[in-house]
């Protein structure tokens, strides 16, 4: 079966731009996790969705990050005023029990 | 101090060699995971441990609870084995989502 799809793969942005990343779960996955990976760099939490609600989003670094998931599937991630350290991998996984999470591909962010 | 640390944070192996990744934590765990991400990004799943001791193929994770401790061994080690290896763990506190190590980055040589 079809697993964790991003998109886009590589996105590149000018500073101030606003950008959206989205993230296509696997079917049937409740809970939606997006990490952001700096460049040698383990993972950082972002926010996590359980449904169609944001279950924990204290990973978020401010109010320019805001991520939603209107029907409890997609997930959308959306970045105003882009900085150039936002630039990193956007990493999405999703999970049906609290055991395995199964991981996207990421979209690679690139803020000029 | 980061709460998920590793070492060695580089390896360089020769092709046949055993290998050890080293993992350790400071918080209270529910469950901690091994993750293999090869260069482009994509992240797979070894192991989820939460006690003991785990072995699929030429991986093995042992976990040791009371030290915080967790180590990933690769057996008769091979190229393709490269890639960076990642440890996370899940708190005890109930919270899901994983706080991960900065990665082991293997490079192993024919």
């Amino acid at each position: 079966g079809a697993g964790v799809s991003q998109t886009p793969s590589n996105k590149v942005t000018e500073k101030g731009k606003y950008v959206e990343l989205r993230c296509d779960p696997i079917s049937g996955h409740t809970a939606l996790y997006w990490y952001r990976q700096s460049l040698g760099q383990g993972p950082e939490f972002l926010i996590y969705f359980q449904g169609t609600g944001a279950a924990d989003d204290s990973g978020l670094p401010n109010d320019r990050f805001f991520a939603v998931r209107p029907e409890g599937s997609v997930s959308t991630l959306k970045i105003q005023r882009t900085e150039r350290g936002d630039s990193a991998v956007y990493l999405c996984a999703s999970s049906l029990t609290e055991r395995e999470q199964f991981f996207g591909p990421g979209t690679r962010l690139t803020v000029l | 101090k980061n709460e998920v640390e590793q070492s060695p944070q580089n390896l360089t192996a020769q092709e046949g060699e055993f290998i050890t990744i080293n993992c350790s934590y400071s918080v209270g765990i529910s469950a901690l995971h091994w993750l293999q991400q090869h260069p482009g990004g994509g992240i797979v799943s070894l192991f989820m441990l939460s006690s003991g001791k785990k072995k699929h193929g030429r991986l093995i994770a042992t976990i040791n609870i009371q030290e915080k401790h967790s180590s990933l061994h690769i057996t008769a080690s091979h190229p393709r084995d490269s890639a960076v290896y990642i440890c996370a763990v899940r708190s005890s506190t109930g919270r899901r989502a994983l706080t991960f190590g900065s990665g082991t980055r293997l490079q192993v040589q024919p």
